[in-house]
């Protein structure tokens, strides 16, 4: 059965740095991977989807890699922003199953 | 931009009610799910569904209940609320192998 971990589960930066948050998966015939957002109490917004054959995606100040064999994905936030304030969701797709989703990292960035 | 809505967004009602739990996509995606995430927990599988008259339980086991007699509606239906079915409720359908998830409703069961 698929596990999906990220760590840390919190963390707390100052504006503009820049910063790696990091998801773990136990079965790496993985189908997809996708990171999400959640702001408070909302629901989620894609932010990367990542397909089995990719290394990595990008768009505008995030970059996702995956690394399939070793069960790792991170997800690198240039220049971090009060706005990017948020719990970021890792999750993982295998064939023929649904999504199992990570328990999140709650960022915090502040001004 | 893909819409799928939820309502209500937040609920509070009685041990015993009946509730629905309304979701609907403009988008005609095949694909759509019920999730169920406490306070700063991981979200959980409780119901899915591949199309019309098609549903399935979902990783987590729950007392609700789904239909899907139309494409773009998947309401989800507590018999009797309790409590312990205090959470919030996402609702997401999938075009391809991208998901998109609607604003949740947060129930309280008093």
């Amino acid at each position: 059965k698929q596990e999906v971990t990220q760590i840390p589960a919190a963390l707390s930066v100052p504006e503009g740095e820049n910063l790696v948050l990091n998801c773990s998966f136990t079965d790496s015939a993985i189908y997809n991977l996708q990171w999400f957002r959640q702001d408070p109490g909302k629901g989620l917004t894609s932010l990367l989807l990542i397909q089995s054959s990719q290394r990595e995606q990008t768009s505008g100040r995030l970059n996702a890699s995956l690394d399939k064999s070793s069960g790792r994905s991170t997800l690198y936030i240039a220049a971090s922003q009060p706005g990017d304030s948020a719990t970021y969701l890792c999750a993982v797709e295998n064939y023929g199953q649904n999504f199992v989703f990570g328990p999140g990292t709650r960022l915090s960035v502040l001004p | 931009e893909a819409d799928i809505y939820q309502t209500p967004r937040y609920l509070v009602i009685g041990t015993g009610k009946k509730i629905t739990l309304e979701c609907s996509q403009t988008m005609g995606h095949d694909k759509m799910y019920w999730y169920q995430q406490d306070p700063g927990m991981e979200l959980h599988l409780i119901h899915y569904s591949y199309g019309v008259n098609s549903t399935e339980k979902g990783d987590l086991s729950s007392e609700s209940t789904v239909s899907r007699i139309r494409t773009e509606h998947f309401p989800l239906t507590l018999e009797s609320a309790r409590p312990s079915h205090t959470s919030q409720y996402l609702c997401a359908s999938r075009r391809g192998q991208e998901a998109f998830f609607g604003q949740g409703t947060r129930l309280t069961v008093v």
